[in-house]
C-alpha cells in the first residue's frame, strides 16, 4: 500500500534559517504529492503540489521537487519567519477514484526570533 | 475559506455513549471525509463520501459508522465511545475527481473519558 515518510520533529530553528522537511514516499503508479501546513488550532491548509516527476511546487517562499528517482519529495524554504511555525504534513494521493490522501505523521516546526 | 463547519468544537463524554460529530458544507462538494489526527499517526481517514449516500470505509474505520442524507452534511457516530477514541477528527472536501484539492474544517476535540 501507499505510505509517507518525514523526518521526526520537533524541528527549532532561528529566524531566516533555511528549512529542510524531509518526505519519501512509497506508492504504487504515479501519485500526485503534497505538502500541507496546519497551524495552532486549525485545519490543515494545502501549501503546494506536485503532480508529475521533476515537477517543483512553490508557494509562500516554499518549494517541493517531485523526485520519482528517489521517491522524495523534500521541503524546503531559504528563510523562515516566527509565523511559519506550524504543523507540516506531506501527503500523496492514491490516484485511485476516490483520490484518498495518505498522509505523513508531521513535522512540528517552531521559528524562534 | 471554504465554508465548512464542524460541530461540536469540544466534546467531553463517557466510556460507552453514543456520540455523532457533524461536518456542515456550503461548497456543493461531492467528496466528503472524516479523518483522526494523533500524536505520531498523523491523520488517519475513518470514512468517506463520494455522493449522497454513497459512503465507504477507510483504514480505520471500526466503531465508526457515517451517513451522509444531504449533499451537505456528514455526521461520523461513534456507536459506543471507547477511551481510544479520543482524538481530534477534521472532516474535509473536495470538488470533484479532477481537482485533489482537500479543505479542511477547523476540527473537533473529542474526549472519551
Amino acid at each position: 500500500g501507499n505510505s509517507v515518510t518525514q523526518m521526526e520533529g520537533p524541528v527549532t530553528l532561528s529566524e531566516e534559517a533555511f528549512l529542510t522537511i524531509n518526505c519519501t514516499y512509497t506508492a504504487t503508479g504515479y501519485p500526485s504529492l503534497f505538502w500541507y501546513v496546519q497551524y495552532p488550532g486549525e485545519g490543515l491548509q494545502l501549501l503546494l503540489k506536485a503532480t508529475k516527476a521533476d515537477d517543483k511546487g512553490s508557494n509562500k517562499g516554499f518549494e517541493a521537487t517531485y523526485r520519482k528517482e528517489t521517491t522524495s519529495f523534500h521541503l524546503e524554504k531559504g528563510s523562515v519567519q516566527v509565523s511559519d511555525s506550524a504543523v507540516y504534513f506531506c501527503a500523496l494521493s492514491s490516484g485511485a477514484g476516490s483520490y484518498q490522501l495518505t498522509f505523513g505523521k508531521g513535522t512540528k516546526l517552531s521559528v524562534i526570533p | 475559506d471554504a465554508g465548512i463547519t464542524q460541530s461540536p468544537r469540544h466534546k467531553v463524554t463517557e466510556t460507552g455513549t453514543p456520540v455523532t460529530l457533524r461536518c456542515h458544507q456550503t461548497e456543493n462538494h461531492r467528496y466528503m471525509y472524516w479523518y483522526r489526527q494523533d500524536p505520531g499517526h498523523g491523520l488517519r481517514l475513518i470514512h468517506y463520501s463520494y455522493g449522497v449516500k454513497d459512503t465507504d470505509k477507510g483504514e480505520v474505520s471500526d466503531g465508526y459508522s457515517v451517513s451522509r442524507s444531504k449533499t451537505e452534511d456528514f455526521l461520523l457516530t461513534l456507536e459506543s465511545a471507547t477511551s481510544s477514541q479520543t482524538s481530534v477528527y477534521f472532516c474535509a472536501i473536495r470538488n470533484d475527481r479532477r481537482d485533489e484539492k482537500l479543505f479542511f474544517g477547523s476540527g473537533t476535540q473529542l474526549s472519551v473519558l
